[in-house]
């Protein structure tokens, strides 16, 4: 089993629908959880974080279930600007810090 | 001001050549990796260093070297170049906060295309 594993895509989606992302990882020990985002031929950035109580930034929610080893992204209100591949990434540790693991991401492409 | 910066941008050359990859950050960040982008689009890290010291070495072959001359900069160098090691090279940055986890910042990436 692949350590992160994510939807495989691409999702389709018409401007201002509401989709979400699934993505699980196999290491229980794992410390922290974050979204990036990659546009294409672009290097990826940080979304954001996802926290144990689930967290919103604006039309972004990222939820967590540490039992089930489950990250969720959902988009609300669809923008073009959007469309990417969005990477979910999980700090497996190490013991001298940090371990980023990424998923093979999961695109998206919002159409007019 | 660029957070992280690699040279080249894009690097082509011929197969057994040896070709080296900069990378610099400017965040005062203590940690650096290096991450290899192949063409399926899977990301995955090479190299990590801690305060110029080599943390985590993933399965790569030896003819890739990490040197950390300081703590702002983490080159790549590649030695006898093979048609596999075409890919998108980025370079990253993070804090070091211990068991708190900090984003990372990445580089523009360098596309390497060997022939």
């Amino acid at each position: 089993r692949k350590e992160v594993e994510q939807d495989p895509g691409p999702f389709n989606v018409p401007e201002g629908a509401t989709v979400a992302f699934n993505c699980t990882y196999s290491n229980s020990a794992s410390q922290s959880f974050f979204w990036y985002r990659q546009d294409c031929r672009k290097e990826p950035k940080l979304l954001m974080s996802v926290y144990s109580s689930g967290n919103e930034d604006g039309r972004f929610t990222a939820q967590l279930n540490r039992a089930s080893q489950y990250i969720s992204l959902l988009i609300r209100d669809s923008k073009l600007s959007d469309s990417a591949t969005y990477l979910c990434v999980v700090n497996i540790g190490h013991n001298y810090g940090q371990n980023f693991v990424f998923g093979p991401g999961t695109r998206l492409s919002v159409l007019p | 001001d660029t957070a992280v910066s690699q040279t080249p941008k894009y690097l082509v050359t011929q197969m057994g050549n040896d070709k080296s990859i900069k990378c610099e950050q400017n965040l005062g960040h203590d940690t650096m990796y290096w991450y290899k982008q192949d063409s399926k689009k899977f990301l995955k890290i090479m190299f990590s260093y801690n305060n110029k010291e080599l943390i985590i070495n993933e399965t790569v072959p030896n003819r890739f070297s990490p040197k950390s001359p300081d703590k702002a900069h983490l080159n790549l160098h590649i030695n006898s170049l093979e048609l596999g090691d075409s890919a998108v090279y980025f370079c990253a940055s993070s804090k070091e906060g211990g068991r708190v986890s900090y984003e990372q910042y990445f580089g523009p990436g360098t596309r390497l295309t060997v022939t």
